[in-house]
C-alpha cells in the first residue's frame, strides 16, 4: 500500500536557519503530493501541493519538488522565523489506490528559537 | 465561508458514556473524513464519506459510528466511551486527489 515517511522529529534550528525536512513515498499509481502545517492548538492546513513530477509547490517562503525518481517532496526554507514553528506533514493522494483517502505521514515538529 | 466547523470544541466524558460529535462544511465537498490524533502517532483515519449517504472504514473505526445523511454533515459517535479514545479528533473534507480541509479539533478526555 501506499505510504509516507518522514525525517523525525523534533528539529530545533535558529532564526534565519536553513530548514530541510525529508519526505519519501511509496505510492502505487500517480500521487499528489502536499504539504500541510498545524500550528499549536489548530487544525492542519495546507502549506503547499504538487501534482505531477518535476512540479515545484512554494507557499510563504516553503518549497518542495515532486521528484519521481527519488520519490521524495523534501521540504525547504531559507531564512525561518521564529512563526515557523509548527508541526509538518507530508502527504499523497493516489489516483489508483485512492478511493477518496490520503497518506500522512507521522508529522515532523519544528521548533525555531530567536 | 465558515470552512469545517466542529462541535464541540472540549469535552469530558466518563467510562461508558456516549456522545456524537458534529463536523459541518460549507464548501460542497463530497469528501469528508474522521481523524484522530495522538501524541507520537500522528494522524489516524478512523471513518470516512465520498458521498451523501456513504461511509466507510477506515484504519481504527473499532468503537466508532459515522452518519452522513446531508451532504455538508458528517456525525461521529461514541456509543460506549473509553479512555483509549482520549484523544483529539478531527475531522476534514476536500475532492478526491486534492487537498484535505480540516476543522480546528475536539479535544475529548475519558476518565
Amino acid at each position: 500500500g501506499d505510504s509516507v515517511t518522514q525525517m523525525e522529529g523534533p528539529v530545533t534550528l535558529s532564526e534565519e536557519a536553513f530548514l530541510t525536512i525529508n519526505c519519501t513515498y511509496t505510492a502505487t499509481g500517480y500521487p499528489s503530493l502536499f504539504w500541510y502545517v498545524q500550528y499549536p492548538g489548530e487544525g492542519l492546513q495546507l502549506l503547499l501541493k504538487a501534482t505531477k513530477a518535476d512540479d515545484k509547490g512554494s507557499n510563504k517562503g516553503f518549497e518542495a519538488t515532486y521528484r519521481k525518481e527519488t520519490t521524495s517532496f523534501h521540504l525547504e526554507k531559507g531564512s525561518v522565523q521564529v512563526s515557523d514553528s509548527a508541526v509538518y506533514f507530508c502527504a499523497l493522494s493516489d489516483r489508483v489506490t485512492n478511493a477518496g483517502k490520503s497518506t500522512f505521514g507521522d508529522g515532523t515538529t519544528l521548533t525555531v528559537k530567536p | 465561508n465558515a470552512g469545517v466547523t466542529q462541535t464541540p470544541k472540549f469535552r469530558v466524558l466518563k467510562t461508558g458514556q456516549s456522545m456524537t460529535l458534529l463536523c459541518a462544511q460549507d464548501m460542497n465537498h463530497e469528501y469528508m473524513y474522521w481523524y484522530r490524533q495522538d501524541p507520537g502517532m500522528g494522524l489516524r483515519l478512523i471513518h470516512y464519506s465520498v458521498g451523501e449517504g456513504t461511509t466507510a472504514k477506515g484504519e481504527v473505526p473499532d468503537g466508532y459510528n459515522v452518519s452522513r445523511l446531508k451532504k455538508q454533515n458528517f456525525l461521529l459517535g461514541l456509543e460506549s466511551a473509553a479512555p483509549s479514545q482520549t484523544s483529539v479528533y478531527f475531522c476534514a473534507s476536500g475532492v478526491a486527489l486534492d487537498e484535505q480541509y480540516f476543522g480546528p479539533g475536539t479535544r475529548l478526555t475519558v476518565t
